[in-house]
């Protein structure tokens, strides 16, 4: 199993720019989130689902789009790029909250120039 | 809103030394996870404890929730260069009544020196 899996490992971006980051896993997992993580800030959750077709907020949402249209992908869409944005992003995927270990992918780092 | 505060914010000791992280929270949860992430890598699952549970082992780890004072501790014993990372805890308790969000601290900096 290769587990959650992301694409680009890294990427800039100017200002403006829209881009998807990936998000794949293959362990069945109902369960998938995005997280950004910044310096003094641990992780923060912008999107999550709880199935395919089923999408919901986090604490983060502003600036970006997910959808699920299968149970193995989860893309975030960068809509309209700003400075803000730069992070490093992380996938996670689970059988399922709230008893059950969420499985980290490597993280994207993004820069926006 | 940080739901989890991990402290201290950084830890330094020497191999073979116990470390010992906090973590508290500021609402009921289900339960509460630790995390361990390497420098430039994506988080690890250390350990869950569900909480009608008070202490939970996993090899060196060993972690306590008091639901009382809302807080759990993280010990590692015998602690090796290796186990040089952050370490964070998470929650699943959500503002909104959600259980399906799980809400992470800032983490604790370990560092063991040789």
């Amino acid at each position: 199993n290769a587990g959650v899996t992301q694409t680009p490992k890294f990427q800039v971006l100017k200002t403006g720019q829209s881009m998807t980051l990936q998000c794949a896993q293959d362990m069945n997992h109902e369960y998938m989130s995005w997280y950004r993580q910044d310096p003094g800030m641990g992780l923060r959750l912008i999107h999550y689902s709880v199935g395919a077709g089923i999408t919901d907020q986090g604490e983060v949402p502003n600036g970006y789009n997910v959808s699920r249209s299968t149970t193995e992908d989860f893309p975030l869409r960068l809509l309209s790029a700003a400075p803000s944005q730069t992070s490093v992003y992380f996938c996670a995927s689970s059988r399922g909250l709230p008893y059950n270990e969420q499985f980290f992918g490597p993280g994207t780092r993004l820069t926006v120039l | 809103s940080q739901q989890g505060e991990e402290d201290p914010q950084a830890l330094s000791i020497q191999e073979g030394e116990n470390a010992t992280m906090n973590c508290s929270y500021k609402t009921s949860i289900n339960n509460l996870q630790w995390y361990r992430q390497n420098s430039g890598r994506g988080l690890v699952h250390l350990i869950l404890i569900r909480s009608n549970e008070r202490e939970k082992h996993s090899g060196r780890l060993r972690v306590t929730l008091d639901t009382s004072k809302k807080s759990s501790s993280l010990l590692i014993t015998a602690s090796r260069a290796a186990d040089t990372a952050s370490y964070f805890c998470a929650t699943d308790a959500d503002s909104g009544g959600s259980n399906y969000k799980l809400t992470f601290g800032k983490g604790t900096l370990l560092t063991v020196n040789p």
